[in-house]
Parts: C-alpha cells; sequence; structure tokens
C-alpha cells in the first residue's frame, strides 16, 4: 500500500533562512509526488509535480523538491523564506490505479518570524 | 485558467435544513472530487465522478448527496446533517486519469448547528 509521512507537524524559520519540509513516501513502484500549499481559509494550491521527467522539480514561489529514489524522500525546500510562505504543506501520492487515488500526508505547518 | 469555483464561501445551517454547495470548473476536465477537511487534518475524499458519472464514493453517509449536471457542475447535497459535519468542503477537478494532477477551489466553510 502506498503512504506518504511527513516528518514534523510544525516547522518554524526566520525571514530569509532556508525552508526545508520533508515527505517520504511508501510505494513498491515509481509514484507521482505532488506538493500542495494551503494558505489560512483557502483550498489547495499545487506547488509542484513529480512524474519521473527529472528528479529535481522546480515549482512555484521559488520552492523544489528533489526525488530520491534510495530514500524513498520528496523533500520540499526554498532558499529564503518569507513571511508569505507561512501556511500549511501537504505532501501527496499517487500510483495510479482508480481515479482521484491521491494519498495525502498529515501536513506540516510552517511559520516564517521577522 | 487552473480556477476552480465554490460556492458559498460560507454556510451555517440547522440539522434540519437542506442545502447545496456548487463547484464550477471551465478547463475541461471530466474528473471532479468532493473532499471534506476537518481544521488541522489533511482533505478526505468523498466522492469521484468521471464523465458526469459517479465513480467513487467512499462509504460517505446518505445525508451527503452529490449530483454532476454536466461537465462543468458539480453539487453537493445536504440534508440532516449533524454537528460532527461541520468542516471545509473542497471541490477538483482534473483530466480524466489516476496520475493527473487535481485544482482545488477555496472551499465552503460549513457548520452545522
Amino acid at each position: 500500500a502506498q503512504s506518504v509521512t511527513q516528518l514534523g507537524s510544525h516547522v518554524s524559520v526566520s525571514e530569509g533562512a532556508l525552508v526545508l519540509l520533508r515527505c517520504n513516501y511508501s510505494s513498491s513502484v515509481p509514484p507521482y509526488l505532488f506538493w500542495y500549499v494551503q494558505y489560512p481559509n483557502q483550498g489547495l494550491q499545487l506547488l509542484l509535480k513529480y512524474t519521473s521527467a527529472a528528479t529535481l522539480v522546480k515549482g512555484i514561489n521559488g520552492f523544489e523538491a528533489e526525488f530520491k529514489k534510495s530514500e524513498t524522500s520528496f523533500h520540499l525546500t526554498k532558499p529564503s523564506a518569507h513571511m508569505s510562505d507561512a501556511a500549511e504543506y501537504f505532501c501527496a501520492v499517487t500510483l495510479g490505479g482508480s481515479q482521484g487515488n491521491l494519498i495525502f500526508g498529515k501536513g506540516t505547518k510552517l511559520s516564517v518570524k521577522p | 485558467d487552473t480556477e476552480v469555483t465554490q460556492t458559498p464561501k460560507h454556510l451555517v445551517m440547522g440539522m434540519t435544513n437542506k442545502k447545496s454547495l456548487k463547484c464550477e470548473q471551465h478547463m475541461g476536465h471530466r474528473a471532479m472530487y468532493w473532499y471534506k477537511q476537518k481544521a488541522k487534518k489533511p482533505p478526505e475524499l468523498m466522492f469521484v465522478y468521471s464523465y458526469e458519472k459517479l465513480s467513487i464514493n467512499e462509504s460517505v453517509p446518505s445525508r451527503f448527496s452529490p449530483e454532476c449536471p454536466n461537465s462543468s457542475l458539480l453539487n453537493l447535497h445536504l440534508h440532516a446533517l449533524q454537528p460532527e459535519d461541520s468542516a471545509l468542503y473542497l471541490c477538483a477537478s482534473s483530466q480524466v486519469g489516476s496520475t493527473e494532477t487535481q485544482y482545488f477551489g477555496p472551499g465552503t466553510r460549513l457548520l452545522v448547528l
């Protein structure tokens, strides 16, 4: 069965510091991986998607994620945090199969201190 | 344009009321979804429509009734809800295909009194 684990339910960084949000997946076949962001009282917005075309995926708002098969990881990074990055971040995985088979991690809340 | 719209933004209803949530997309997507999201939790899949036909019902109580009148619209009819049904209800759409990206709407914040 596929699953996603996000390490750290809450991450706090200073403005300008590196953002690192961790995601590990469990899958016996190559997965499709997603990072979504949810700002307070809003829906989910796609940050980026891994589809096996390239291991380093660049997304919106300066975020990127690197797929590491040996570590079964897909960590999200941003070199310099902005106050506007404060939000909830969800990692999600699908292996295909039935329509809508998107498995979410529990989420990581990112706080950015001035 | 990757916009999914939802109305209303907020809804308060009593346990005997009947109300409907609406979702619309004009991206030509033929798969649409309803999710329920409780506070500090990830979204939970409720229903999936493919080509306007219900393809997945994740054992959702019958007090929630989905409807897909055409390829752009998705409704969720609510009747006799319980206070524990209070949550953010999210609509999403995608191309048909299990690995396609889902695009989410802003959600409807529902409070059941």
